[in-house]
């Protein structure tokens, strides 16, 4: 068990690019979830997936974000169209239900 | 939606001092856990603490379900124990307070 895995660790981007985020989590864990934080602030919750399914989605996530998860193991998360706004530290988790939450190290964006 | 409010929002120590952080919930959860994120953005779980008080050498946490509240102990204080701390709560996902950012000076 090597814990939950993100790459890349940083990624700069011109705005108006594509970019996407891989989260490798612990094997045996059947739920993984992404989060978002901001300079300053708590993690906020983007979405969830159990197992393959993508169970819910934070209103945060908009048009331009989105994650897959197939075969219920790897995920990834992309965003379309990059702005300033995006710039943020990007988390990955995983947990069995019912029990603890383990986070990746992030993948730190800065859109310039 | 459940909210989560950490207090104090900072927090100033010297070396060796103790200190109580203290996090409120509005709702019944099914899990709480403290996390400490170090200097470079990752979070380190401390306890998983849905109820009940548990120890790991000089931090310690309790959390009172039935009051809507937990507390994280840090007794003898390091350098190294500066950085942001969470709670974070789960009713359907983990939510998170803003956060107490603790730091030790020598």
């Amino acid at each position: 068990d090597t814990g939950v895995s993100q790459n890349p660790r940083h990624k700069i981007t011109k705005r108006g690019q594509n970019v996407t985020f891989r989260c490798d989590p612990i094997s045996e864990h059947n739920r993984l979830y992404w989060y978002r934080q901001t300079l300053g602030q708590g993690p906020e919750f983007l979405t969830y997936f159990q197992n393959e399914a993508q169970l819910e989605k934070s209103r945060l996530l908009s048009d331009r974000f989105s994650a897959e998860r197939p075969k219920g193991s790897f995920s990834t998360l992309e965003i379309q169209r990059t702005e300033q706004g995006d710039s943020a530290m990007y988390l990955c988790a995983s947990s069995l239900r019912g029990g603890g939450y383990t986070f990746g190290s992030g993948t730190r964006l800065t859109v310039v | 939606g459940i909210q989560v409010e950490q207090s104090p929002p900072d927090l100033i120590l010297q070396e060796g001092a103790n200190s109580t952080l203290r996090c409120n919930f509005s709702d019944s959860v099914n899990n709480l856990q403290w996390f400490h994120q170090n200097p470079w953005g990752q979070l380190i779980n401390l306890f998983y603490i849905p109820s009940g008080t548990k120890q790991n050498g000089r931090l310690s946490a309790t959390t009172v379900a039935t009051e809507r509240y937990s507390l994280l102990y840090i007794s003898s204080s390091q350098t190294t124990d500066s950085g942001v701390y969470f709670c974070a709560v789960e009713g359907d996902k983990l939510i998170f307070g803003t956060g107490t950012r603790l730091q030790v000076f020598p």
